[in-house]
C-alpha cells in the first residue's frame, strides 16, 4: 500500500544550527502539507505544495516539493528552541484516504 | 470564532467495552476526519467526512464507525475495545475534501486508554 516516509526519525541540534527533514512518497501526490506537533499538543498546519518543484518560505522555514511530486523537505534555517517538536508530512492517497509521514522528532539544545 | 472542540479528553475503558468520542468542527467547516496517533508514530487516516457523507476509510477493522450531522459535528465509535486501541484520536475539520488538498485543523484530541 502507500507509504509516506520520512528521515531522520529524530534529530538533536544546538539552537542556531541548521535543520532538515525529507519526506518520500511511494506515490505521486496531488499535494502536500507539512505540520508541526509541539510535545502533548496536537498537529498544527504549517504550509501546503501543489506545484511540481515548487518552493515556499516562512520566516526560517523553506518547503519544497520534488520534480516528481513524490518528494519533498523542510529546512529550518538557525534553530530557536521554539522549533522543538515533531514535522510531519502528509498528503491524499488513493481512494479518498489521507497519508501522514512518520514525523521527525527535532530537538534543539539552548 | 472556537477552534475544534473534541470531548472527552480523556477516558478509561476496560477491553470489549464500546466508546464515543465527539468532534466539533470550526463553524463553517463541512469536512471532519478522524485519526488514531499512537504514541511517537505519526496520525492514522480512520475516516473522513464531507456534507454528512463518508468520503474516505483507512485501513481499520469493521470495529470502528462514525457519523457526521446535520451540524456538520461528528461521531467516531469503536466496539469491542482493544488494548492496542489505547491511542490518541484527533479530529480535524477544513472547509472542503480534504484529498483535493486543503488546510485542515485539529482538535486537542481524546486521549483512550484500555485497560
Amino acid at each position: 500500500g502507500q507509504q509516506v516516509m520520512q528521515i531522520p526519525q529524530y534529530q538533536h541540534v544546538q539552537e542556531g544550527e541548521d535543520f532538515t527533514t525529507y519526506c518520500n512518497s511511494s506515490t505521486t501526490l496531488s499535494n502536500i502539507q507539512w505540520y508541526k506537533q509541539r510535545p502533548g499538543g496536537h498537529p498544527v498546519f504549517l504550509i501546503q505544495l501543489v506545484k511540481s518543484g515548487e518552493v515556499k518560505k516562512q520566516k526560517r522555514l523553506t518547503f519544497q516539493f520534488g520534480e516528481a511530486k513524490k518528494n519533498s523537505s523542510l529546512h529550518i534555517t538557525a534553530t530557536q528552541t521554539t522549533d522543538v517538536g515533531t514535522y510531519f508530512c502528509a498528503g491524499p492517497g488513493n481512494f479518498n484516504k489521507f497519508y501522514f509521514g512518520s514525523g521527525t522528532k527535532l530537538n534543539v539544545k539552548p | 470564532d472556537a477552534g475544534v472542540t473534541q470531548s472527552p479528553t480523556h477516558l478509561i475503558k476496560t477491553r470489549g467495552q464500546q466508546v464515543t468520542l465527539r468532534c466539533s468542527p470550526i463553524s463553517g467547516h463541512k469536512s471532519v476526519s478522524w485519526y488514531q496517533q499512537v504514541l511517537g508514530q505519526g496520525p492514522q487516516f480512520i475516516f473522513q467526512y464531507y456534507e454528512k457523507e463518508e468520503r474516505g476509510r483507512g485501513n481499520f477493522p469493521d470495529r470502528f464507525s462514525a457519523r457526521q450531522f446535520p451540524n456538520y459535528s461528528s461521531e467516531l465509535n469503536v466496539n469491542a475495545l482493544l488494548l492496542g486501541d489505547s491511542a490518541l484520536y484527533l479530529c480535524a475539520s477544513s472547509t472542503r475534501d480534504r484529498t483535493i488538498g486543503t488546510e485542515a485543523f485539529f482538535g486537542q484530541g481524546t486521549r483512550l486508554t484500555v485497560v
